[in-house]
């Protein structure tokens, strides 16, 4: 089966700008998570999607973050405008449920640079 | 929120040399846990998933335990390529995925 796609792959803004990532899960996989790692820690999660609902957004920047999950399939996150802080790779996962446990699936991320 | 640690931070090891890392979790309200292996510019892979006390995956060379009594899982590598090079990541989950900040392993040919 395909994976989960992001675009682009890098993306180097400058410092007020705005950004935009996009996801396309697993077919099929109703549930959709954003992530990011800033380098040195963990994915930390930004908001998780249920079809095209929010289950969780509470560690979400939403004064400057923005996402949407338009049909309960694709899903892009918006930054605008960026700050420094904000250089990171974005990961987006989907799961599916096996066994009765949540195994996520992730992209291969965005990795952005604000200067 | 959990805090998930991991340990060592990153790793040198010479090519068939064997190795191990740990993952520490709050032990309190666990419900599984998960290693990713996320090589550079790939998608996190996912390794394992456990959820019962002394639980053991292997995975070819790849091995993991589980406690969740004290709260800690460790991966073991045997005999390890340049291709285990990548970052290992552990999850603890509830309600949602707590990662830890990842072991970054070098395996020097």
């Amino acid at each position: 089966e395909a994976g989960v796609a992001q675009s682009p792959r890098y993306k180097i803004i400058e410092k007020r700008q705005s950004v935009a990532f996009w996801c396309n899960p697993i077919s099929g996989h109703a549930t959709l998570y954003w992530y990011q790692q800033i380098l040195g820690q963990g994915p930390k999660l930004l908001i998780q999607f249920q079809n095209n609902g929010v289950v969780d957004d509470s560690q979400l920047p939403k004064d400057r973050f923005s996402a949407e999950r338009l049909k309960g399939v694709d899903s892009t996150l918006k930054i605008q405008p960026a700050k420094l802080e904000d250089s990171a790779v974005y990961l987006c996962a989907s799961s599916t449920t096996r066994e009765g446990l949540n195994i996520q699936y992730f992209g291969a991320g965005t990795r952005l640079s604000v200067l | 929120i959990l805090n998930v640690e991991q340990s060592p931070q990153s790793l040198h090891v010479q090519e068939g040399d064997s190795t191990n890392f740990t993952c520490s979790f709050p032990s309190s309200n666990f419900y599984a846990l998960h290693w990713y292996r996320w090589e550079t510019a790939k998608s996190p892979e996912a390794l394992f998933v456990m959820t019962l006390n002394g639980d053991e995956k292997k995975k070819g060379r790849i091995s993991a335990t589980l406690n969740t009594k004290e709260g800690y899982s460790y991966l073991y590598i045997k005999g390890s390529q340049p291709e285990d090079s990548a970052t290992y990541l552990c999850a603890s989950t509830g309600n949602q995925f707590y990662f830890g900040t990842g072991t970054s392993l070098t395996v020097i040919p």
